[in-house]
């Protein structure tokens, strides 16, 4: 099973920072993988997806880049919407697996 | 637009089976592009991936949950579903259905609202 690391587990920004969020993968997962964000209470939304397209109406603040094991989600300059929990997804062969997520709390 | 929305008991007792069923509106569960999955989050938690459908019946589910779950769907009624046994308070969690995409990283792009689903006595 392909196990994904996501770090920090809290990043703690001010808006008009960068945010750079990190995934890993156990084995590499070619560019199989997806971000998604999720804000309390919501279900979660779909940001980028094969490592890099963004998502139908996602802003252009949000990019994915990486392949193999090692992925970035990275918010050019955070807008105070942007604090939530994202979580990162993979697919190998048949089986899919989500990281346990990275919280992006304002400081 | 895609619209999904769980239906079924909120409440389930220790050692009984959870029942669910998601309703999809707005696009035919049988297009060959998309699969149709059980997603769950305990309270507080991270997400777990349960398995998903295609419209022609195969299927994929979590290994740690493979002996405990079906999924299937009725294209007749454009609705899937998901039947989890021998539940415990472990299984406690809002379960979402969604929709996602047959081809590259299997993202998903349509979910349901989510429904919380208590096992207790």
């Amino acid at each position: 099973e392909i196990v994904l690391t996501q770090s920090p587990a809290t990043l703690s920004l001010s808006p008009g920072e960068r945010a750079t969020l990190s995934c890993r993968a156990s084995q590499s997962v070619s560019s199989y993988l997806a971000w998604y964000q999720q804000k309390p209470g919501q279900a979660p939304r779909l940001l980028i997806y094969d490592a890099s397209n963004r998502a139908t109406g996602i802003p252009a603040r949000f990019s994915g880049s990486g392949s193999g094991t090692d992925f970035t989600l990275t918010i050019s300059s955070l807008e105070p919407e942007d604090f939530a929990v994202y979580y990162c997804q993979q697919r190998s062969n048949w089986r899919v697996t989500f990281g346990q997520g990275t919280r992006l709390e304002i400081k | 637009q895609v619209q999904l929305q769980e239906s079924g008991p909120g409440l389930v007792k220790p050692s009984q089976t959870l029942s669910l069923t998601c309703t999809v509106s707005g696009g035919s569960i049988s297009s060959g592009d998309y699969y149709w999955s059980w997603i769950r989050q305990p309270p507080g938690k991270g997400l777990e991936w349960i398995g998903y459908i295609y419209y022609s019946g195969s299927t994929y589910y979590n290994p740690s949950l493979k002996s405990r779950v079906t999924i299937s769907v009725d294209t007749s009624k454009n609705q899937f579903s998901l039947k989890l046994s021998s539940v415990t308070a472990a299984d406690t969690a809002v379960y979402y259905c969604a929709r996602g995409s047959y081809s590259g990283s299997y993202d998903v792009d349509y979910w349901g609202q989510g429904t919380l689903v208590t096992v207790s006595s």
